[in-house]
């Protein structure tokens, strides 16, 4: 079963603009941790913000920040004020007790495309 | 800021030849991880190594594959025999942290592997 899914495969927004990246989850685990990671063309994974289960407010970091619905199973990535360098692909991923939570479940991705 | 390197960069090994990538982690780290990305499409995950010891590893690291860490500072994947459809990025992990710790996993650049 898909335990990470990332509805848009691509996605458009203006430059300044504010967007968006939707992110749904799958676990029965009450302890568990989602992350998002960007990869730009160059290829490298980079850590951008971390949302654990038991945290109460959302996370934010920068110009990132996280809209955690929990009873929806959602971890929303939201970047304010898109550069042009926020042109890449963005990871969904989680973290749970399955097989003792050792890595990480990618999800498909989405890859955003800053307009000038 | 410590990061985990990867190299070489780009490896070509002609299919049925035996490839081994590096990995150095970040010094004080105790998990490892190693995942693959064929091209366009998700990060998936190989192998996780702790305590000197495999702790998990998905359908995919097949007997093909193998992981060891030589000495205290670098991990490495060889794949014995290797196949066409091996060709992908593959990404060394780690992080520092307790069995269920929410830290985040910390990427190296990549290794590209093309296989012909």
């Amino acid at each position: 079963a898909q335990k990470i899914t990332q509805t848009q495969p691509g996605m458009f927004v203006q430059e300044k603009e504010a967007v968006t990246l939707d992110c749904t989850y799958d676990t029965s685990d009450q302890s568990y941790g989602l992350f998002w990671y960007k990869q730009p063309s160059s290829g490298e994974m980079i850590f951008l913000i971390y949302q654990g289960s038991y945290d109460e407010q959302n996370a934010t970091e920068g110009r990132y920040s996280l809209n955690f619905q929990k009873a929806r199973k959602s971890a929303n990535l939201v970047i304010s004020a898109s550069q042009l360098g926020d042109s890449a692909m963005y990871f969904c991923a989680m973290r749970d007790s399955d097989n003792y939570g050792q890595n990480f479940v990618f999800g498909p991705g989405t890859r955003l495309s800053v307009l000038p | 800021e410590p990061e985990v390197t990867q190299t070489p960069s780009h490896q070509v090994t002609q299919m049925g030849q035996e490839v081994i990538l590096r990995c150095v982690p970040i010094s004080n780290h105790l998990y490892f991880y190693w995942y693959r990305q064929i091209l366009g499409q998700k990060v998936e995950f190989l192998v996780s190594f702790y305590n000197n010891e495999i702790s998990e590893k998905s359908e995919i690291f097949d007997d093909q594959f193998s992981v060891e860490r030589p000495d205290g500072s670098n991990f490495t994947l060889k794949i014995r025999s290797t196949k066409l459809e091996d060709s992908a990025m593959y990404f060394c992990a780690s992080r520092e942290g307790g069995l269920l710790s929410n830290q985040p996993q910390h990427f190296g650049d990549g290794t590209r592997l093309s296989i012909l």
